[in-house]
């Protein structure tokens, strides 16, 4: 069974800070799939980021940048000068594929304040 | 704007009623996927279809059913409502390959009272 860990529950940070959120993931499988998604006020649901198992490079997209080390199964997110539009619930999760299923199991997400 | 529709937007209806949540996925996706978002259970995957066909299931209670249509949209019924199932319910579409990325829909929010 896959489990994804979100031990930060609500950061709060003063804009323009860095901010790092968590992510430490449980699967027995060598193939896997991590993704990051936000979840603003509004309430959809915003895909930010996928990495595969086999791919531990770093990415950095404009502010945002991802963390991957499967020597303690982690896939942190960093907001480098956050925004008070950053501010929101982030997910992470994980995906193991078996044949055309490929469900996505989620943290339970870390709330992301920033004020100005 | 993911490119994934659904309707209705907000849903309000009393226990023991039966509605239905429409989804619409990206053009060019095979795959739908519900989940259901609440305060308790967090984001909890249903179901998958899969060109027509059902590929997996989650936690989906008896009551709840589902159906995706030669269309490609998908249909989720919740049947014998409870106050429980007031939660917000998302459908996503990926392309045929399993491990590509989920695109969400707005989502329907669903409160029985």
């Amino acid at each position: 069974a896959q489990k994804v860990t979100q031990a930060q529950t609500e950061i709060s940070v003063v804009e323009k800070e860095d901010v790092t959120l968590d992510c430490v993931y449980e699967t027995r499988d060598t193939t896997y799939y991590l993704f990051w998604y936000k979840q603003p006020p509004s309430g959809e649901l915003v895909f930010l980021i996928r990495r595969n198992s086999f791919d531990e490079q770093n990415e950095i997209s404009g502010r945002y940048s991802w963390n991957f080390q499967k020597s303690t199964s982690s896939f942190n997110f960093t907001i480098t000068a956050s925004q008070v539009v950053d501010s929101a619930v982030y997910f992470c999760a994980l995906s193991v594929v078996t044949g055309a299923n490929s469900k996505l199991t989620f943290g339970k997400g870390i709330t992301l304040s920033v004020r100005p | 704007d993911s490119g994934v529709t659904q309707t209705p937007k907000h849903l309000i209806t009393a226990t023991g009623q039966r509605v239905t949540l429409r989804c619409s996925p990206r053009s060019g996706d095979l795959s739908v996927y519900w989940y259901q978002q609440s305060l308790d259970q967090g984001l909890q995957f249903l179901i998958q279809y899969y060109n027509g066909e059902e590929r997996a299931k989650g936690n989906i209670l008896e009551r709840f059913s589902a159906q995706q249509f030669p269309d490609l949209h998908s249909e989720l019924n919740l049947s014998s409502l409870e106050l429980g199932d007031s939660a917000l319910y998302f459908c996503a579409s990926s392309s045929s390959r399993g491990y590509n990325e989920q695109f969400f829909g707005p989502g329907t929010r669903l409160t029985v009272l």
